[in-house]
C-alpha cells in the first residue's frame, strides 16, 4: 500500500526557516517524482515544485525558487521541503504529492504557521 | 504559464441531480489534465487521469470529458458524499497549475 506520512505541524519565527519530511513506503521511490503543493488558509492549491529522486532534479514555479528547496533521501525514501525567510505568506499547509503524470497520492498535509 | 480557468465557483445542486465542473486551459495541453476532490482538512484525492480515465476506486458516476482545450468533470445521480472543493489541474508542462476550485455543495 502506497503511503506519504508528513511531519507533524510547525512554528516558524519571521524571518527563520522550517523544514517538512515527507517518508514515502509502498512503492520503489526512485520510480515516481515528488511534487509539493501549498494550500494558504481557506484558498485553493498551488504547485511548488517537483523532484526527481533517483538524480535529485528539481523543478520550480518562478514564485517559490527563492523561498523553496527540495531535497531527497533515497537511503531513507524521504522527501524534504526547506522553506527559508519565513513571513506570514508562508503560513499554509504543505501537501506531498506522487506522481509520474498525474497526482495519484497525496501526503496528509503540514501545517506551518509563521509567528512571533 | 498556462491559465486554467475554472468554472463555476460554487454549485448547489440536488440529491440525484447532474453537475458539470468545467476547465478552460489557455492553451494545447493534450490529454495532461487531471481532477481532484478535496473535503475539509483533508488533502486532494484523485478522480479522473489523462482528461478521462476513472481513477481506481472512483465510483462509475464521475466521469471526464475534452473538447478541445475545454475540460468537463460530470458527476451523475449527486451523492451527499460527494459534497467537497473540486480541482482540475494540467500537468503537461511546468509550472503545473490547478484551477481555482469549485465548490459544491448539496441543497
Amino acid at each position: 500500500e502506497v503511503q506519504l506520512q508528513q511531519s507533524g505541524p510547525e512554528v516558524g519565527r519571521p524571518g527563520s526557516s522550517v523544514k517538512i519530511s515527507c517518508k514515502a513506503s509502498g512503492y520503489t521511490f526512485t520510480d515516481y517524482v515528488m511534487n509539493w503543493v501549498k494550500q494558504s488558509p481557506g484558498q485553493g492549491l498551488e504547485w511548488i515544485g517537483w523532484i526527481d529522486p533517483e538524480y535529485g532534479s528539481t523543478d520550480y514555479a518562478e514564485k517559490f525558487k527563492k523561498k523553496a528547496t527540495l531535497t531527497a533521501d533515497t537511503s531513507s525514501n524521504t522527501a524534504y521541503i526547506q522553506l527559508s525567510s519565513l513571513t506570514s505568506e508562508d503560513t499554509a499547509t504543505y501537501f506531498c504529492a506522487r506522481s509520474g503524470w498525474y497526482f495519484d497520492f497525496w501526503g496528509p498535509g503540514t501545517m506551518v504557521t509563521v509567528s512571533s | 504559464d498556462i491559465q486554467m480557468t475554472q468554472s463555476p465557483a460554487s454549485l448547489s445542486a440536488s440529491l440525484e441531480e447532474i453537475v458539470t465542473i468545467t476547465c478552460q486551459a489557455s492553451q494545447d495541453i493534450g490529454n495532461y489534465l487531471s481532477w481532484y476532490q478535496q473535503k475539509p482538512g483533508k488533502s486532494p484525492q484523485l478522480l479522473i487521469h489523462s482528461a478521462t480515465s476513472l481513477a481506481d476506486g472512483v465510483p462509475s458516476r464521475f466521469s471526464g470529458s475534452r473538447s478541445g482545450t475545454q475540460y468537463s468533470l460530470k458527476i451523475n445521480r449527486l451523492q451527499v458524499e460527494d459534497t467537497g472543493i473540486y480541482y482540475c489541474l494540467q500537468h503537461y508542462s511546468a509550472p503545473l497549475t490547478f484551477g481555482s476550485g469549485t465548490k459544491l455543495e448539496i441543497k
